[in-house]
């Protein structure tokens, strides 16, 4: 079975930072291109990060450019999510999500960890 | 940039009834779309993707179409569960991978 498990959201001031993690089991994570997706409250999906299966190639969202870095350490089955110079508009549930091949959608998704941008 | 518009923004229908959802790209994506469902409180489940392909798991009431700049997620028979915010998603020009902002199907 696929599991995502995401970590380390919770209360930060603005300026401040947090690093989210994902931990993965159930498939051959380092196969698997992964990408983060925020939800902000009460609105709409965001995608804002990904990274490809080897860890080479990360890619991002213009709104968060420069400010967050994506990583991932394929031994531990893990992917990163380094989020720097928080503002209050990065608050959200931040998923963690699977492609399902080259070009396709995101077919696993985590249940979400919290960050809160607030002083 | 790529843009996603969904209509309705709500449907409110009753168990039983169709749905008829639609996105619209602002230039062509092709196949490359897929849709999302995301129930109260949980996260997104995908529902189609490549415009017609329901994923592992995904009842036939769900289908999909189009191609180009647009598309429709149909559930041609309602079920309590369905009752939940829609999301369709291209995969053609990235990044980003664009969502559209959702459609709401309501208990009517």
């Amino acid at each position: 079975e696929v599991q995502l498990l995401e970590s380390g959201g919770g209360l930060v001031q603005p300026g401040g930072s947090l690093r989210l993690s994902c931990t993965a089991s159930g498939f051959t994570f380092s196969n698997y291109a992964m990408s983060w997706v925020r939800q902000a409250p009460g609105k709409g999906l965001e995608w804002v990060a990904g990274i490809n299966a080897i860890g080479s190639e990360p890619f991002y969202a213009d709104s968060v450019m420069g400010h967050f870095t994506v990583s991932r350490d394929n031994s531990k089955n893990t992917v990163y999510l380094q989020m720097n110079s928080l503002r209050a508009d990065d608050t959200a549930v931040y998923y963690c999500t699977k492609e399902m091949a080259i070009t396709k959608p995101f077919d696993y998704w985590g249940q979400g960890t919290l960050v809160t941008v607030s002083s | 940039e790529m843009a996603l518009t969904q209509s309705p923004a709500t449907l409110s229908l009753s168990p039983g009834e169709r749905a008829t959802l639609s996105c619209r790209a602002s230039q062509s994506v092709g196949t490359y779309l897929a849709w999302y469902q995301q129930r109260p409180g949980q996260a997104p489940r995908l529902l189609i993707y490549d415009a017609s392909n329901r994923a592992n798991g995904i009842p036939a009431r769900f289908s999909g179409s189009g191609s180009g700049t647009d598309f429709t997620l149909t559930i041609s028979s309602l079920e309590p569960e369905d009752f939940a915010i829609y999301y369709c998603q291209q995969r053609l020009i990235w990044p980003p991978f664009t969502f559209g902002p959702g459609t709401k199907v309501e208990i009517k």
